[in-house]
């Protein structure tokens, strides 16, 4: 069975950093491209981030780009999100999601999500 | 960047109804289009992929169509589980999603 599962969501001050975590398991993770996106209070859906099967390419929203950092480790079967310099508006549940290819296309499996709570 | 747009922003529908959601791309996207189901509290779940092909497990209720920049989903008949808030999402050029449309059970 496909699973994803964040960890790593908390209370973070204004400015201050965090990292999120996805293990990934039942499928060859290597193979797949992984995506970061969340869902922020009372509002919709937004992507945040993506890399490449390899870690080799990544990509980024404007709203995050310079801020967050995707990274992955095969090895560990793990996707991370680097949180930096986090705002109010970062308040959110951060969900990990699986593409069903090499490249970051759609989102076949999500994780529960993990809650960010940025207070000032 | 491509802009998503759905209509309407909220639903009321009875049981057994048929409901029709819209999204709207700002550009072609071709047919690289894909539909999610969001119940409160829980993760979105990929239904529709590729415009529309319905992803292994679907009700067969779920339907989607369109192309270029107008798409359609289409739930022929409303189950109290649809109860939920559903994007579309696109992923021609980047990866967007429209604002969500919440369908509501009278």
């Amino acid at each position: 069975e496909v699973q994803v599962v964040e960890s790593g969501g908390g209370l973070v001050q204004s400015g201050g950093s965090l990292r999120l975590s996805c293990v990934a398991s039942g499928f060859t993770f290597n193979t797949h491209a992984m995506s970061w996106v969340r869902h922020l209070p009372g509002k919709g859906l937004e992507w945040l981030s993506a890399i490449s099967r390899s870690g080799n390419t990544t990509f980024y929203s404007d709203s995050v780009k310079g801020r967050f950092t995707i990274s992955r480790d095969n090895s560990r079967n793990t996707v991370f999100l680097q949180l930096n310099n986090v705002r109010a508006g970062d308040t959110a549940r951060y969900y990990c999601a699986k593409s069903p290819l090499g490249v970051v296309a759609f989102f076949d499996h999500w994780g529960p999500g993990a809650q960010v709570t940025v207070s000032s | 960047d491509i802009q998503m747009t759905q209509s309407p922003s909220i639903l009321s529908a009875s049981v057994g109804d048929r409901v029709t959601i819209t999204c709207r791309a700002s550009q072609n996207i071709n047919i690289w289009l894909a539909w999610y189901r969001q119940k409160p509290g829980e993760a979105p779940e990929l239904l529709i992929f590729r415009a529309s092909s319905l992803k292994n497990g679907v009700p067969s209720r779920f339907s989607g169509s369109g192309s270029g920049t107008q798409f359609t989903l289409t739930i022929a008949s409303l189950q109290p589980e649809d109860s939920a808030t559903y994007y579309c999402q696109q992923y021609n050029n980047k990866w967007t999603f429209g604002q969500g449309t919440t369908v509501e059970i009278k």
